[in-house]
């Protein structure tokens, strides 16, 4: 089974600038999850969707944030406009349910951003 | 604040031993918990889950939770240098804790 792919894996712009960072889950996944890992920290959850729905986006600054799940499967995250404090890897992922029940996490390989 | 704290380490131990890794957290309501892997440089792997007080034992690791203290542990018992990662604790708010470094040395 394929994991969970991201792309770029890495990305390098300046403050102000715009991104944009890309998910696709595993097969079959009804629920996604966007992290925000900032180096010696543990990830942070910036949004949770559960098909092409909102479930939690209490932490995502949302004046400068934004994502999407398009049809419940792909989602993408961007950044505009970028900060300094925004470098860190973001961190896909996705599991099979969500909610209140047990759900394994698993994770794509993460986009390393850095702003300068 | 929703919190989860743990040690940040690094823990060192030898291999063969036991390493045991702790982590606290403020919310009461949380009901689960969880333990990750990360390698440096890698994403988070899921090793154990835990959801009643006690101990749960999966091969060479221990997951112990003790809710009236709102603490959970893990063991890992013969330890090994492919162990050598962070360990991350997690609750089933969606909250990590910052994770401790573990170094197994040969």
């Amino acid at each position: 089974e394929a994991g969970v792919a991201q792309s770029p894996r890495y990305k390098i712009i300046e403050k102000r600038q715009s991104v944009a960072f890309w998910c696709n889950p595993i097969s079959g996944h009804a629920t996604l999850y966007w992290y925000q890992q900032i180096l010696g920290q543990g990830p942070k959850l910036l949004i949770q969707f559960q098909n092409n729905g909102v479930v939690d986006d209490s932490q995502l600054p949302k004046d400068r944030f934004s994502a999407e799940r398009l049809k419940g499967v792909d989602s993408t995250l961007k950044i505009q406009p970028a900060k300094l404090e925004d470098s860190a890897v973001y961190l896909c992922a996705s599991s099979l349910r969500g909610g209140t029940g047990f759900y394994e996490q698993y994770f794509g390989p993460g986009t390393r951003l850095t702003v300068t | 604040q929703k919190e989860v704290e743990q040690n940040s380490g690094p823990l060192s131990v030898p291999e063969g031993a036991i390493a045991s890794l702790n982590c606290t957290y403020s919310d009461r309501v949380s009901q689960s918990f969880f333990w990750y892997r990360q390698y440096s440089g890698k994403s988070p792997e899921l090793i154990m889950s835990i959801y009643s007080n006690g101990d749960k034992e999966d091969g060479r690791f221990t997951a112990q939770l003790n809710k009236a203290s709102q603490y959970v542990s893990l063991l890992i018992r013969d330890s090994q240098p492919s162990d050598s990662a962070t360990y991350l604790c997690v609750t089933d708010k969606l909250i990590f804790g910052t994770g401790t470094r573990l170094q197994v040395f040969p």
